[in-house]
């Protein structure tokens, strides 16, 4: 069975900081993709971003990055220059052959001003 | 923002009563899913179904139901409510592709309260 989990439960970091979230997952699967969302406060879970597993180069969208290591089933995301509004709950999922989500249990992220 | 909605936001409701939590998208997405959610914690999948007539219980036991009449809506049903049930719940659909496309979409949830 996949199991995705995320030793942080909460992190705190200052605006304008890098932060990195981690991320370990289990699979036997060779293809699959990992996902980081992002849930604020009372609001929608939204994609922040997403890594194909046969596809070496890690993924980046504008101030969020992933550091994906396979051989170590690592899946951490870095955000840069944080700012107020990615104080959120941050989740790492895992989708493999069959299709089904696995999600860790999530890391509250705390961006002080 | 993705278009799948669900309803009611907030319901608050006595115990033994039936309710039905609504959830629908409108982007033809074949895969819909359904969590539950207690407050700042992980997620469970308690329902999923890959297509109309097509359901399956997810890793999370409930006493919940789900029917897929329609490819667009995804309800679920708790014929007795009990204290138990209260949580959120989160539906979610994906397009069903074999490739990265296949992200799941978030509804807003549903928070219940069962007194």
């Amino acid at each position: 069975a996949q199991t995705v989990t995320q030793s942080q439960p909460e992190m705190s970091v200052q605006e304008a900081e890098t932060v990195t979230l981690s991320c370990t997952y289990d699979t036997s699967e060779n293809n699959y993709y990992l996902f980081w969302y992002k849930q604020p406060p009372s609001r929608q879970m939204i994609l922040v971003i997403r890594q194909e597993a046969y596809k070496q180069q890690n993924a980046t969208e504008n101030r969020f990055s992933v550091n994906f290591q396979k051989a170590a089933k690592s899946f951490s995301l870095k955000i840069s220059d944080s700012q107020l509004g990615d104080t959120a709950m941050y989740f790492c999922a895992f989708r493999g052959n069959f299709n089904k989500f696995y999600f860790g249990s999530g890391t509250k992220l705390n961006v002080k001003p | 923002e993705a278009d799948i909605y669900q309803t009611p936001r907030y319901l608050v409701i006595g115990t033994g009563k039936k309710i039905t939590l609504e959830c629908s998208q409108t982007m033809g997405h074949d895969k819909m899913y359904w969590y539950q959610q207690d407050p700042g914690m992980e997620l469970h999948l308690i329902h999923y179904s890959y297509g109309v007539n097509s359901t399956e219980k997810g890793d999370l036991s409930s006493e919940s139901t789900v029917s897929r009449i329609r490819t667009e809506h995804f309800p679920l049903t708790l014929e007795s409510a009990r204290p138990s049930h209260t949580s959120q719940y989160l539906c979610a659909s994906s397009p069903g592709t074999s490739g990265p496309q296949d992200t799941q979409y978030f509804g807003p949830g549903t928070r219940l309260t069962v007194l």
